[in-house]
């Protein structure tokens, strides 16, 4: 079963908020990818997690806080985001990360509106 | 850097008619090349992975090429069908950097 389950669909929150953002994979994959994508524009990476430790941050404002509690959840924590963090943020999963990696698989994103 | 780039950037066919899309890119050292398909708001469903060391992948009505050398992938998707109609992308990993980097990707519309 290829399967990335994102959770929620959809979010609308406040500049002062916190919010989360999960999601979760049984496939047995080790890395997990956290990606954001404008309308009309490819996915950009934000993290990467290899085996529960984040191996890349793509250099992304600190309002927004990746964590992965065990092999299988990535959340994304946000705080004080601004409206141009409007987006659909997208998960993905792979057997392996770095150079050594096989597909990618994603989940049907979340689309988070900050007013 | 690897670029990668998708045209034409969109595309419209009649149902029956088969469908090429082209895929290329500026560094040849790569490891791997992904083709996924967008439907509006969702998710990027994953179609075809092709190894460096692959000249093509099938899977059903879909065929993907793979040409090193000259920079070019080219997914062909034969008797399209309304159902087709979807923002194709194509992703590849360099054998050197981590990154998938992605194409703009070309919207197909397939008239029934």
């Amino acid at each position: 079963d290829t399967e990335v389950t994102q959770t929620p669909k959809h979010l609308v929150m406040g500049m002062t908020n916190k919010k989360s953002l999960k999601c979760e994979q049984h496939m047995g994959h080790r890395a997990m990818y956290w990606y954001k994508q404008k309308a009309k524009k490819p996915p950009e990476l934000m993290f990467v997690y290899s085996y529960e430790k984040l191996s890349i941050n793509e250099s992304v404002p600190s309002r927004f806080s990746p964590e992965c509690p065990n092999s299988s959840l990535l959340n994304l924590h946000l705080h004080a985001l601004q409206p141009e963090d409007s987006a659909l943020y997208l998960c993905a999963s792979s057997f392996r990360t770095s150079r050594n990696t096989g597909e990618l698989f994603f989940g049907e994103g979340s689309r988070l509106t900050v007013l | 850097k690897q670029e990668v780039t998708q045209i034409p950037a969109a595309l419209s066919v009649p149902e029956g008619e088969n469908l090429v899309l082209n895929c290329s890119f500026t560094d040849s050292a790569i490891y791997n090349l992904q083709w996924f398909r967008q439907d509006p708001g969702k998710g990027l469903t994953s179609l075809l992975l092709i190894q460096s060391s692959q000249r093509e992948q099938t899977s059903g009505r879909l065929n993907a090429s793979l040409d090193k050398s000259s920079g070019r992938s080219t997914l062909y998707i034969a008797a399209s069908q309304p159902g087709d109609s979807a923002t194709y992308l194509c992703a590849v990993r360099s054998s050197n950097d981590y990154k998938l980097s992605f194409g703009a990707g070309t919207t197909v519309t397939v008239r029934a």
